[in-house]
């Protein structure tokens, strides 16, 4: 079955360092998502991307977070200067279409600002 | 902004007991999923409701979407060992994409 995988599965990093994690969605799926699970907290939607575009993004996705899919596989979320509070799991999204879609979820990453 | 609220955040139960979690949106929802995290893991869908009233089982699991689809529910008939980990609502709203804005989640343990 298909899956999508992501890249560190753990990443230590010091405040104020840029840190890039890495997706590959699932191959045949047109939409991704970046969320984050702070520890013991609930997952929280940080962006969507469709087209090449962002669709839609929260608030805590600021000025220091960015994302791109620089090729045809890999979509990645940077953020340019962590702060101690970017500690969290990163997880990555695809899905088909919208709406009514499946979303998949690859295994996170984990992200430790020191 | 748009917020899924679940509780409870916690449920501790014997193994062979019923468990049930509960979501609530102050707005109509769109659509409703719920996904299945065991510790240390990823969430995994489980299903997604869409029609208001909607019942969909699987297995032992019963999801129930409510009339006004402001409400969802995800029961458990005679838990077992495996089914250990935190179950998250996640609903849609309309006008709002794709993105999904998840419940606080319920942890579930089962003693044997």
């Amino acid at each position: 079955e298909p899956e999508v995988t992501q890249t560190p599965s753990h990443q230590v990093t010091q405040m104020g360092q840029e840190v890039i994690l890495r997706c590959v969605p699932i191959s045949n799926h047109l939409y991704f998502y970046w969320y984050r699970q702070i520890l013991g907290q609930k997952v929280e939607f940080l962006v969507s991307f469709y087209n090449n575009e962002i669709s839609e993004k929260s608030e805590i996705f600021d000025d220091q977070f960015s994302v791109e899919r620089p090729d045809g596989s890999n979509f990645t979320l940077k953020i340019r200067s962590t702060k101690l509070e970017d500690s969290a799991m990163y997880f990555c999204a695809s899905s088909e279409g919208v709406g009514l879609y499946e979303q998949y979820f690859g295994p996170g990453t984990r992200l430790t600002v020191t | 902004g748009q917020q899924v609220m679940q509780i409870p955040q916690y449920q501790h139960v014997q193994e062979g007991e019923d468990f049930t979690t509960y979501c609530n949106s102050s707005t109509t929802l769109s659509n409703i999923q719920w996904y299945k995290q065991r510790p240390g893991g990823h969430p995994v869908f489980l299903i997604q409701l869409v029609k208001s009233g909607e019942v969909k089982k699987q297995k032992r699991l019963t999801f129930q979407f409510g009339e006004a689809k402001k409400n969802s529910s995800l029961h458990i008939t005679a838990t077992q060992t495996t089914d250990v980990g935190t179950y998250f609502c996640a609903g849609r709203f309309y006008n709002q994409g794709g993105k999904l804005i998840f419940g606080q989640g319920t942890e579930l343990s089962v003693k044997p």
